[in-house]
């Protein structure tokens, strides 16, 4: 089945600076790679998806990257603010109808 | 309802009780899915349910773990014989029906049931 590996467990940044998270997936047939926020005390939130027909995909401050030959993709939240403190998680599914195999999660600190 | 509702929100048990946990998924959604995060772990994956398909078991950890769904509505998950290591956040998740490669694949989560095992 599908294993999602996810680095790095925690990241620490500055207000202003970028902020990146990379995943890795085993199974090449995955299509849809999701990235879900959780702000504690809450269930985890999509802020962006991307399927394997692109390979970039951008909404205001964060984009994601898909590089289905490595089987690696990656969240990039630049001009990082508090409000992005959370603990991020990617995810991967390879098929309509199947459930999304979500990486570890990692931490995301933001200092002003 | 507006979002997927959870409940009880915690729940502390005595080891070898049975605990049953529940989730209202948005009304329209088809899909229903049940995660176990632990301490530092990820999404655990345990169940999923798709209309009026055989439920997806293969990420229940044990026995003890059943779920089920009525009505293709409500959901129920149930731990018997609790164990200290079941200690976890429990999340549901509801979606659209995803047949279609341009079906909405996005997850809404519950803000989960936590579950500690004295």
């Amino acid at each position: 089945g599908e294993n999602v590996e996810q680095h790095p467990s925690t990241l620490s940044v500055q207000e202003g600076d970028s902020a990146v998270i990379k995943c890795t997936y085993s199974d090449s047939a995955s299509n849809y790679f999701p990235w879900y926020k959780q702000e504690l005390g809450k269930g985890p939130q999509l802020i962006i998806d991307i399927r394997s027909n692109v390979g970039e995909k951008k909404d205001q401050r964060i984009a994601v990257t898909l590089n289905k030959t490595a089987k690696h993709f990656s969240l990039h939240i630049t001009e990082t603010q508090p409000e992005d403190s959370a603990v991020y998680f990617c995810a991967a599914s390879y098929q309509a109808g199947t459930a999304l195999i979500f990486g570890k999660g990692t931490t995301l600190s933001v200092s002003s | 309802g507006a979002g997927v509702s959870q409940s009880p929100s915690n729940k502390v048990t005595e080891k070898g009780k049975d605990v049953e946990l529940r989730c209202d998924p948005i009304s329209g959604h088809t899909a229903l899915y049940w995660y176990r995060q632990s301490l530092g772990q990820g999404l655990e994956f345990l169940i999923y349910f798709q209309g009026n398909s055989a439920p997806d078991k293969s990420g229940l950890p044990s026995d003890r773990f059943s779920a089920e769904r009525t009505g293709g509505s409500v959901s129920t998950l149930t731990i018997q014989r609790t164990q200290q290591e079941d200690s976890a956040v429990y999340l549901c998740a509801s979606s659209l029906d995803k047949d279609s490669y341009r079906a909405n694949y996005g997850y809404t989560f519950g803000s989960g049931t936590r579950l500690t095992v004295v």
